[in-house]
């Protein structure tokens, strides 16, 4: 029963660097999203997508881009790495609006 | 962007304290969902609230959403060294997007 996996867990990128994060789930939703957790911040939300062929951005899109060519699929692409997108990187899942999201496990990024 | 105030930030109790945790906006939610994170994970959710006045028991939580669906509480009785946690409110969206509080973390001492 895999829900939402998230890949890698952990990654040290250097400054300018680039970088997929991946995340894929296996319960049909339509809608995934990306989010980043920074210490007293919250969860913020980065892009989300209501279905394949659809994204858009959210409230911190700066720095990252998405696609989502399948249902099951939505990468997070990091194109120039930053110190100041160093982070825990959440993908969540949702299949109906105003019910549960399922979250993955989070990549733990730190950029030097 | 609509702001959801959590209180407190943090918060450290002795094991059977009861304690109340906050979420309070100046918009209107189609619902309210409360998640709880453990170190290392994702969030998990407790609950989800829909009715303005709605009252939802999980064991030793009560989770309220406002008459005006603008803010909700979590009551915890008893509090247990398991309930340390960090606890999220999460306002919904019809149109799925959830905007989320900066969490009270929540840490019982045996």
């Amino acid at each position: 029963n895999a829900g939402v996996t998230q890949t890698p867990k952990f990654q040290v990128l250097k400054t300018g660097q680039s970088m997929t994060l991946q995340c894929a789930q296996d319960m049909n939703h339509e809608y995934m999203s990306w989010y980043r957790q920074d210490p007293g911040m919250g969860l913020r939300l980065i892009h989300y997508s209501v279905g394949a062929g659809i994204t858009d951005q959210g409230e911190v899109p700066n720095g990252y881009n998405v696609s989502r060519s399948t249902t099951e699929d939505f990468p997070l692409r990091l194109l120039s790495a930053a110190p100041s997108q160093t982070s825990v990187y959440f993908c969540a899942s949702t299949g109906t609006a105003n019910t549960e999201a399922f979250f993955g496990q989070g990549t733990r990024l730190t950029v030097v | 962007t609509q702001l959801l105030e959590q209180s407190p930030q943090f918060l450290s109790i002795q094991e059977g304290e009861n304690l109340t945790v906050y979420c309070n906006s100046s918009s209107v939610f189609s619902s309210l969902q409360w998640y709880r994170q453990e170190p290392g994970e994702g969030p998990v959710l407790l609950v989800t609230v829909v009715t303005g006045g709605e009252v939802k028991k999980l064991k030793r939580l009560t989770f309220q959403f406002g008459d005006a669906r603008k803010d909700s509480s979590l009551h915890i009785t008893a509090a247990q060294p398991g309930d340390t946690g960090l606890y999220l409110c999460a306002g919904g969206r019809d149109n799925y997007k959830l905007t989320f509080g900066k969490g009270t973390l929540l840490t019982v001492n045996p």
